[in-house]
């Protein structure tokens, strides 16, 4: 069975402070994970993707993150974050055999002036 | 824009009733995906279409079918309509059918059941 769970609902930073989404994925074969980010009365939009190509993955606007088999993680960071990360943001778990998709609950991400 | 496109962006209608959602993808992308954003529920994968055939089935109930028409464009008929049915629905489209594919979702449809 898959399942992803977003250990953070919400996750309030100043504007320049790192960035910190966690993210703890279960899955009983080799997953496919990814975040996407939800703005305000908006459609989602991939943020980046683990292919099992590299375990650190880089993705758009700064963002990055780190496959952990080990921990079972795929946390999402950013070394500096800008007012317009403020939104919701998704991790998803995936995997090649059922081509269905799991979401995690989401944590809203508030960035502080 | 994504440039995949979803009508109507609102639909409020009562219990019982049948509605039909309709997304278009982008040109090219012979995928389109459905997917419920509810409160309760957060966010399901509903059901993903292959250039007409069904591929993958999610959290899809029996009052819900989607079908892919040959121009590509989906369908999602939700019938039986209940109160909890309210949310909003997202398609998304991608090229191919594989799961690594990058999906580009919609505005939305925003049904609300009465």
């Amino acid at each position: 069975a898959q399942s992803v769970t977003q250990l953070d609902s919400h996750v309030s930073v100043s504007e320049g402070t790192p960035v910190l989404l966690r993210c703890n994925y279960s899955s009983s074969y080799s997953p496919s994970l990814f975040w996407y980010v939800q703005h305000p009365n908006k459609g989602l939009q991939l943020l980046l993707k683990y292919t099992s190509a590299a375990t650190l993955v880089k993705g758009i606007n700064g963002f990055e993150a780190e496959f952990k088999k080990s921990e079972t993680s795929f946390h999402l960071t950013k070394p500096s974050a800008h007012m317009s990360d403020a939104a919701e943001y998704f991790c998803v778990v995936s995997d090649l055999n059922f081509n269905k998709f799991y979401f995690g609950s989401g944590t809203k991400l508030n960035v502080k002036p | 824009d994504s440039g995949v496109t979803q009508t109507p962006k609102h639909l409020i209608t009562a219990t019982g009733q049948r509605v039909t959602l309709r997304c278009s993808p982008r040109s090219g992308d012979l995928s389109v995906y459905w997917y419920q954003q509810s409160l309760d529920q957060g966010l399901q994968f509903l059901i993903h279409y292959y250039n007409g055939e069904e591929r993958a089935k999610g959290n899809i109930l029996e009052r819900f079918s989607a079908q892919q028409f040959p121009d590509l464009h989906s369908e999602l008929n939700l019938s039986s309509l209940e109160l909890g049915d309210s949310a909003l629905y997202f398609c998304a489209s991608s090229v191919g059918g594989g799961v690594l594919e990058t999906q580009y979702f919609g505005p939305g449809t925003r049904l609300l059941v009465l």
